[in-house]
């Protein structure tokens, strides 16, 4: 069973400050993996989505980085603001067209 | 991007009863899924949702308790059947492959409260 862990459950800092949020799997044979934020009670947002091919992804004040070999993702956010306050999810895509999520992040950003 | 809807986006429940969620794509999908997100936990995959037959579930989950139909491309059902407190949680319905994308896309969640 593929395995997906996020660093740290909780973070929480002052706004300005870059947020640097982790991602590891097990299985280095990845179709490809999505970053994702969910605001309490509601759906997931898409962030990024890293191929296997990839090494990364930017978008915004947002950066995904991908290294297979190491099974490791991590999602920067640059200059955080209170709006970035979510929880954060990681989601592989292995072979078999499933996701695995990890339990999450959960990022404070204070005023 | 693709745009999923979902209805009900909650419901309050009694023991025994049983709730129908219903999945809309805006397009044409490949695969759609349901998930369970309990309390407190990240999200779980239910079953894969094909079209024209019967749902693939996962492990620690089966047709009787929840039947799921997706009669085209674009539509699908999950039903939880004979519900107890054991079974609030937000259900999630999402799809990929659209247009040769990758990305999965997910409903803003049914929230469902078992009394």
């Amino acid at each position: 069973k593929q395995e997906v862990t996020q660093i740290p459950a909780a973070l929480s800092v002052p706004e300005g400050e870059n947020l640097v949020l982790n991602c590891s799997f097990t299985d280095s044979a990845i179709y490809n993996l999505q970053w994702f934020r969910q605001d309490p009670g509601k759906g997931l947002t898409s962030l990024l989505l890293i191929q296997s091919s990839q090494r990364e992804q930017t978008s915004g004040r947002l950066n995904a980085s991908l290294d297979k070999s190491s099974g490791r993702s991590t999602l920067y956010i640059a200059a955080s603001q209170p709006g970035d306050s979510a929880t954060y999810l990681c989601a592989v895509l292995f072979n078999d067209y499933k996701l695995s999520f990890g339990a999450g992040t959960t990022v404070t950003v204070r005023a | 991007s693709a745009v999923i809807s979902q209805k009900p986006s909650r419901d309050i429940c009694q023991r025994g009863t049983s709730l129908t969620i219903q999945c809309q794509v805006d397009s044409q999908v490949t695969m759609m899924f349901w998930y369970r997100q309990q309390p407190g936990q990240s999200l779980t995959l239910i079953a894969t949702a094909n079209q024209g037959s019967e749902a693939t579930y996962e492990s620690g989950f089966v047709i009787d308790k929840f039947p799921i139909s997706r009669p085209n491309l674009t539509f699908s059902t999950l039903t939880v059947s004979n519900m107890s407190p054991e079974d609030s949680s937000i259900y999630l319905c999402s799809a990929i492959g659209l247009a040769g994308q990758e990305t999965q896309y997910f409903g803003p969640g049914t929230r469902l409260l078992v009394l």
